[in-house]
C-alpha cells in the first residue's frame, strides 16, 4: 500500500517565522508535488520534482522554496511565513509519466498569525 | 499554458440517478493523461479514472465513467446510480507527459446527492 506522509496534520505559526512541511513516500516514487488547496480555487501546483535535487516551480510558486535531497523526502519552505500562506498544504507522489495517478498525503492546515 | 476549467462549482442529484460533471482543459501538448479524484469531507484524495489523450475508447471503472472528447478539450465524469456516499468534492486533473510530469487540477465541483 502506498503511503504518503506529512509532518503535522495541524500547524500555527507567527508571521515572519520560517516554516517547513515535510513529506515522505514510501513506494520509491520519482516525482513528488506540493499542492495549496483553498475553497473555489482548487489545488494549485506550488512546486514539483521529477528526481532528486530537481525541482519545477509550478503555478504559484512566491513566498516558497523546496528541497529533495532524498528521492523519498520532499520539503516545503515558507522563508517567511505571511498569512496569506494560511491553507490547507497537499503533498503527492506518483511514478514518473502522465500515465500514472497521484498518491496524496492527509493534508497540513497551516494557520499563519 | 496549461488549464483546468470545472464551471459547477456544486451540483445536486437524486440518488440512484446519473450526474455529469464538467471539465475543460486547455494544452497545447499533444500527449497528457486526464484523471479524476474524489475529495470526502474526511479530506483524502482518491483517485477515481484515468484517461489518456491517445485513447480511442472512453475510461471506465464500475459506475464512474470518462467521457473524453478531444476535439472539444473535455473530458467530463460521468457517475451512474449516485449513492449517498457520492457526495464530496470532485477534482479533474490533468498530467503533462513532458517538463518533470508537470499536474495541474480544477477548482472543483462540490456533489451533494439527496435521498
Amino acid at each position: 500500500d502506498v503511503k504518503v506522509t506529512q509532518s503535522s496534520r495541524y500547524l500555527v505559526k507567527r508571521t515572519g517565522e520560517k516554516v517547513f512541511l515535510e513529506c515522505v513516500q514510501d513506494m520509491d516514487h520519482e516525482n513528488m508535488f506540493w499542492y495549496r488547496q483553498d475553497p473555489g480555487l482548487g489545488l494549485r501546483l506550488i512546486y514539483f520534482s521529477y528526481d532528486v535535487k530537481m525541482k519545477e516551480k509550478g503555478d504559484i510558486p512566491e513566498g516558497y522554496s523546496v528541497s529533495r535531497e532524498k528521492k523519498e523526502r520532499f520539503s516545503l519552505i515558507l522563508e517567511s511565513a505571511s498569512t496569506n500562506q494560511t491553507s490547507m498544504y497537499l503533498c503527492a507522489s506518483s511514478l514518473s509519466g502522465a500515465f500514472y495517478e497521484q498518491y496524496f498525503g492527509p493534508g497540513t492546515r497551516l494557520t499563519v498569525t | 499554458a496549461q488549464k483546468i476549467t470545472q464551471t459547477q462549482p456544486g451540483m445536486f442529484v437524486q440518488e440512484k440517478e446519473a450526474v455529469t460533471l464538467d471539465c475543460t482543459y486547455d494544452t497545447s501538448d499533444q500527449s497528457y493523461g486526464l484523471f479524476w479524484y474524489k475529495q470526502p469531507s474526511s479530506g483524502e484524495m482518491i483517485f477515481l479514472i484515468y484517461q489518456g489523450s491517445y485513447d480511442e475508447q472512453n475510461a471506465t471503472e464500475g459506475r464512474y465513467s470518462l467521457n473524453f472528447q478531444k476535439a472539444r478539450k473535455s473530458a467530463n465524469l460521468v457517475i451512474s446510480a449516485s449513492q449517498l456516499g457520492d457526495s464530496a468534492m470532485y477534482f479533474c486533473a490533468m498530467r503533462l507527459n513532458t517538463g518533470g510530469f508537470k499536474t495541474i487540477f480544477g477548482a472543483g465541483t462540490r456533489l451533494f446527492v439527496k435521498a
